[in-house]
């Protein structure tokens, strides 16, 4: 099975922008949660996806929002960049709805550079 | 609230010495923990997870890790270093049941294996 996928890989925004990342999942997931990692703040939830819809959601600001497809792509959107939106952005995939036990696969990520 | 505290940001071992990466949590219901590495520039991929089955659990390249609940500890250990084991390493907990693939990450450990 192929694994998930991400794109774009790279990506330099300036401020004020605004972004859309997307995540192809495992073929037959059909959660997909998001998470951000930068240095100072390490790995934090996002959002998670399933059947099209938001199930949980982090502690981050209006501007980061999610969407799920019938095919379980996910895309986010961040609008209104800030500097401090600079991160790896990691999508990950997991099968089942029971949730907390599954484990989650991981894609490459996508690098945001905001300048 | 659950939260994931890794004992030492930087790891640094000779070449067929053991490894052993600290982890500690808490969590007001049994938890699911998780050890994921990441190698530079990739995604996170899963070492392995605690899942109640048993509390000594093998994963992937030799690891291992024991579940004490007394202690609320999730040390990884292998016995014998490789040079391709160095990369970052994460410990992870996540929600439980109730439908969520929420994973709250630890800082993170950098191990270094020198020849």
């Amino acid at each position: 099975k192929a694994g998930v996928t991400q794109t774009p890989r790279y990506l330099i925004k300036t401020r004020g922008q605004q972004v859309t990342l997307s995540c192809s999942p495992i073929s037959g997931h059909r959660s997909v949660s998001w998470y951000q990692q930068t240095p100072g703040q390490g790995l934090q939830f996002l959002f998670e996806y399933f059947s099209e819809t938001q199930r949980n959601k982090g502690n981050f600001p209006g501007r980061f929002s999610g969407r799920q497809f019938s095919n379980s792509r996910s895309e986010m959107n961040v609008s209104t960049l800030e500097l401090g939106d600079s991160a790896l952005y990691l999508c990950a995939s997991s099968s089942a709805g029971t949730g907390g036990l599954e484990t989650q696969y991981f894609g490459p990520g996508t690098r945001l550079l905001v300048l | 609230a659950q939260s994931v505290t890794q004992l030492g940001s930087h790891v640094s071992v000779s070449e067929g010495a053991l490894v052993l990466l600290r982890c500690n949590y808490s969590s007001s219901v049994p938890p699911y923990l998780f050890w994921y590495v990441q190698y530079p520039n990739q995604g996170l991929q899963l070492l392995l997870k605690y899942t109640s089955a048993a509390t000594l659990v093998k994963g992937i390249n030799g690891f291992e890790a024991e579940f004490k609940k007394s202690e609320t500890s999730f040390h990884l250990t292998k016995p014998s270093a490789h040079m391709s084991d160095a990369a970052e390493y994460f410990c992870a907990v996540s929600r439980g049941s109730g439908g969520y693939n929420k994973l709250i990450f630890g800082a993170g450990t950098r191990l270094a294996v020198h020849p």
